[in-house]
C-alpha cells in the first residue's frame, strides 16, 4: 500500500463549479498535511496546509481532515481556468524515527474549462 | 533569499555516463529532500538530510544513486552509470524542522539518458 494516495484524474469541472479532490494515507503516526499545485513544467508550489482534524479555508480553498479515516481533501470553490494544474497531496511525519519525512501522493490533474 | 538553487535545468547524457545534479538549500533551513518526478511513478522521494546527515534513503531505486551532503549549503545527487530510465525530472526542496512548516522546490533538473 502506497504512503499517499491520490485519485490520478483527470478531473474535470465547468468554470464556477466546486472542484473536490481527495487523498488517503496509510501512517496513523503525527502528521502535517500539505496540498500543492504544480502547472506543467513547473515546480510544486504550496497552496495551504492543515494538521488538525476539521476545515480550514483560505480564500476559495478548503482543506479537509479527517484522521479516523486517513482521509485528506481539498475543495477548490469558484473554479477557473488558471485551477488547471496537477494537485500534489504531501503528508508531513512530525514525530518518530522518520521526523520530517515528506511524501507526496501521485497528484490528481484538474482541467477547468470555460 | 534567492530560493533553492539547483544546476543543471537540463542534462542529456549518454547511457552509461556519470550525472552529478547539484542544489543550494534556502539558507538556515535544516533538512533538504531529494525528488524524482515521472509521469508514471510521480513525485518519489529519495532520500532526505536533516543537518546535513541522511535521514531515510529508502527511496533511492538502487546502488547506481547516491547523495551527499558535505554542509548547510550544498547536496548532490550523483547517477553512475545512468541509464535510460532515469529519464526524470529530479526535484531539490528544503525547509525547516518545524511540522507546518511547507517544503521549497527548485526549479528541477530535466534529466535525458540516451
Amino acid at each position: 500500500q502506497k504512503e499517499v494516495e491520490q485519485n490520478s484524474g483527470p478531473l474535470s469541472v465547468p468554470e464556477g463549479a466546486i472542484a473536490s479532490l481527495n487523498c488517503t494515507y496509510s501512517d496513523r503516526g503525527s502528521q502535517s498535511f500539505f496540498w500543492y499545485r504544480q502547472y506543467s513544467g513547473k515546480s510544486p508550489e504550496l497552496i495551504m496546509f492543515i494538521y488538525s482534524n476539521g476545515d480550514k479555508e483560505d480564500g476559495r480553498f478548503t482543506a479537509q481532515l479527517n484522521k479516523a479515516s486517513q482521509y485528506v481533501s481539498l475543495l477548490i470553490r469558484d473554479s477557473q481556468p488558471s485551477d488547471s494544474a496537477t494537485y500534489l497531496c504531501a503528508v508531513k511525519k512530525v514525530g518518530g524515527t522518520s521526523y520530517g519525512k515528506l511524501t507526496f501522493g501521485q497528484g490528481t490533474i484538474l482541467t477547468v474549462h470555460p | 533569499d534567492a530560493g533553492v538553487i539547483q544546476s543543471p535545468r537540463h542534462e542529456v547524457t549518454e547511457m552509461g555516463q556519470e550525472v552529478t545534479l547539484r542544489c543550494k538549500p534556502i539558507s538556515g533551513h535544516d533538512y533538504l529532500f531529494w525528488y524524482r518526478q515521472t509521469m508514471m511513478r510521480g513525485l518519489e522521494l529519495l532520500i532526505y538530510f536533516n543537518n546535513n546527515v541522511p535521514i531515510d534513503d529508502s527511496g533511492m531505486p538502487e546502488d547506481r544513486f547516491s547523495a551527499k551532503m558535505p554542509n548547510a549549503s550544498f547536496s548532490t545527487l550523483k547517477i553512475q552509470p545512468s541509464e535510460p530510465r532515469d529519464s526524470a525530472v529530479y526535484f531539490c526542496a528544503s525547509s525547516l524542522t518545524q511540522g507546518d512548516t511547507e517544503a521549497f522546490f527548485g526549479q528541477g533538473t530535466r534529466l535525458t539518458v540516451v
